[in-house]
């Protein structure tokens, strides 16, 4: 199974920071990588997909890059809505496989 | 509008089933990938299956042997049986879509909570 790992585990910033979450693969996994927002009692929300391609709807402050085994969520400017845990998951390869999440405080 | 229901989720005992539903509007769910996704209390997201379109199916090896994915193309509604349920099994079940093309679950449902105690 494709291992994921996700750093930092949490953090805590304020309002109009820029924050990046890093997710890492265990083997190359090309640009099969997803980002998705949890908050609490809600729906998980794709933010982006293969990568780098942001999901309709989504605000363009989330950019997702990398490839390979190395990728990053990066919000550019944090709004109190962004309050959540962010996971990386991996679809190159059932079993599908998510990385632990990072939880997102706002200061 | 595009959306997913999940239902079915309840206290059991260990050794016990259950059947979840996920039931969809404003598409058609055999003409897309579906998984079902776990959390469990104070823990991540975990895949449990996925029934591809073409109506295959794949599990986690948490769940083979136990659990069923299947769906009802007449009620466009996506089933998970769960069956010799343990305590580990608790979790938020939720379901998804997996549009043909993009390699993700863009659509999901609220989820639905499965209990397994004694």
């Amino acid at each position: 199974d494709i291992q994921m790992t996700q750093s930092p585990s949490s953090l805590s910033a304020s309002i109009g920071d820029r924050i990046t979450i890093t997710c890492r693969a265990s083997q190359s996994i090309s640009t099969y990588l997803n980002w998705y927002q949890l908050k609490k009692g809600k729906a998980p929300k794709l933010l982006i997909y293969a990568a780098s391609t942001l999901q309709g709807g989504v605000p363009s402050r989330f950019r997702g890059s990398g490839s390979g085994t190395d990728f990053i969520l990066t919000i550019s400017s944090l709004q109190p809505e962004d309050s959540a845990t962010y996971f990386c998951q991996q679809s190159y390869r059932v079993p599908l496989t998510f990385g632990p999440g990072t939880r997102v405080d706002i200061k | 509008e595009v959306q997913l229901v999940e239902s079915g989720g309840g206290l059991v005992q260990p050794g016990g089933s259950l059947r979840l539903s996920c039931a969809a509007s404003g598409f058609t769910v055999s003409n897309n990938h579906m998984n079902w996704v776990r959390q469990a209390p104070g823990k991540g997201l975990e895949w449990v299956a996925v029934i591809y379109a073409g109506g295959s199916t794949s599990y986690a090896d948490s769940v083979r042997g136990r659990f069923t994915i299947s769906r009802d193309n007449s009620n466009n509604t996506l089933y998970l049986q769960l069956s010799s349920l343990t305590v580990e099994d608790t979790a938020v079940y939720f379901c998804a879509r997996v549009p043909r093309g993009i390699d993700a679950s863009d659509i999901w449902g609220q989820g639905t909570v499965a209990i397994v105690s004694s």
